[in-house]
This record gives structure tokens, sequence and C-alpha cells, in this order.
């Protein structure tokens, strides 16, 4: 069975400073992994995804994320912090190494920015 | 293009009754998908339509609950008679293939509140 640890509900940094989400994953299959933001009022966007190419994977908006398999992880930076990055972020997992192409979720962390 | 919308974006009714949720995948996306968050909990995957058949519906909490699509294009969910416990906000999911290209496009999702 697949799953997805998120360490911390809520991370708070200010403008400027790094972002590091922390992400860890269980998977007995090679796993695919993603993360999503939700800004208020909207839907999930995808923010970056791996899929087994390159370890490291640069997303929209200035963020990335690196595939650790010896440490299952897959943490989510960004070296300065906006304003606008205020958001609840997910992590999520899938194996397409089954028939199933659903996600599964982390509990998401939501991400203050102070001024 | 269009993204995924979903009807209503709030609804809030009295324990026992019935209610409908409909979402609109992007045009030509055979898979759509039907999550849930619970409050304070993760989104959880309820069900995968490709067109017009479930593919996987391993997710849905119990026969209260019944999922169609019609023709392969918008899906409706249905929830009959609605308890407390269903409470929290229903996304919907669409992608155009499964497999390690697949993205899933998110939905604003629908929030049920259940009295």
């Amino acid at each position: 069975a697949q799953s997805v640890t998120q360490l911390g509900s809520h991370v708070s940094v200010s403008e400027g400073a790094l972002v590091l989400l922390r992400c860890n994953y269980s998977s007995s299959v090679p796993p695919y992994l993603f993360w999503y933001v939700q800004y208020p009022n909207q839907g999930l966007q995808l923010l970056l995804k791996y899929t087994s190419a390159a370890t490291l994977v640069k997303g929209i908006n200035g963020f990335e994320a690196e595939f650790k398999k010896s440490e299952t992880s897959f943490h989510l930076t960004k070296p300065s912090a906006h304003m606008s990055d205020a958001a609840e972020y997910f992590c999520a997992v899938s194996s397409y190494g089954g028939s199933q192409g659903n996600l599964i979720f982390g509990k998401g962390t939501k991400l203050s920015v102070k001024p | 293009e269009a993204g995924v919308t979903q009807f209503p974006s709030h609804s809030v009714i009295e324990k026992g009754q019935t209610v409908t949720l409909r979402c609109d995948p992007i045009s030509g996306h055979d898979n759509l998908y039907w999550y849930r968050r619970v409050m304070g909990k993760e989104i959880k995957f309820l069900l995968h339509f490709v067109k017009e058949s479930k593919q996987d519906e391993s997710g849905m909490p119990n026969n209260r609950f019944l999922a169609e699509r019609t023709g392969g294009t918008y899906s409706t969910l249905k929830v009959q008679p609605a308890e407390l416990e269903d409470s929290g906000v229903y996304f919907c999911a669409s992608s155009q293939q499964t497999g390690p290209q697949e993205t899933q496009y998110f939905g604003p999702g629908t929030r049920l509140l259940v009295l």
C-alpha cells in the first residue's frame, strides 16, 4: 500500500525566506510523486511531478522538489517566499504499475508568508 | 480552454436529504475522478471513470453514494440519504490519459455541509 506523510500542518516563513515543505512517501513499487497547491476558493493546481526521470524536478512559480529514494522523501522548496505563495500544499503519490491512476494525498501543509 | 467545473460551489442540507453534485470535465478528457476531503483529513479518492464506465470505485464509502457519467461527458455524484459524516469538500478531476504522462486537473470543489 502507498501512503504519504507531510510533516507540519502549518508552516510560516517571512517574505524572502526559504520555503521548505516536507513530504515522505511509502510505496512498494516505483512511485510517481506530485505536489499540488490550493489557493483560497480555487481548485488544486499541479506544481510539479516526478515520474522517474530527473530526480530534481522544477515546477511552476519557482518551486522545485528533489526525489530521494534512500530517504523516501520528496520535499518541496523555493529559495525566496513571496506573499502570493500563501496557500495549502499537498503531496501525493500514485502508482501506474497497477491499474489505478488515483492519487493518494498527504494531509496538506498550510503555508503562511509574513511581510 | 475551460477548466473543470463543479456545481454547486456550496450546499447545505439536512441529514436524510438528498444532494446531487455535478462535475463537468475538460472537453476531451476520458478520465474523470471524484475525491473527497473531510475536514481535518486528507483528500481521499472515491472513484474513477473512463468515459462512461467505472474503472475503480474502491473509494466509495457506502451504497448511499451513487456516481454516474452520462455519455462519458459530465458526471454526477448523488448522496442519498445524506449523513452528518458526509460533510466535506468534494473534488472532481479529469485527465486525458492514465500512465506516467497523466496530469489530473482539479475543479474548485463543492463544499457540502450536512446538518
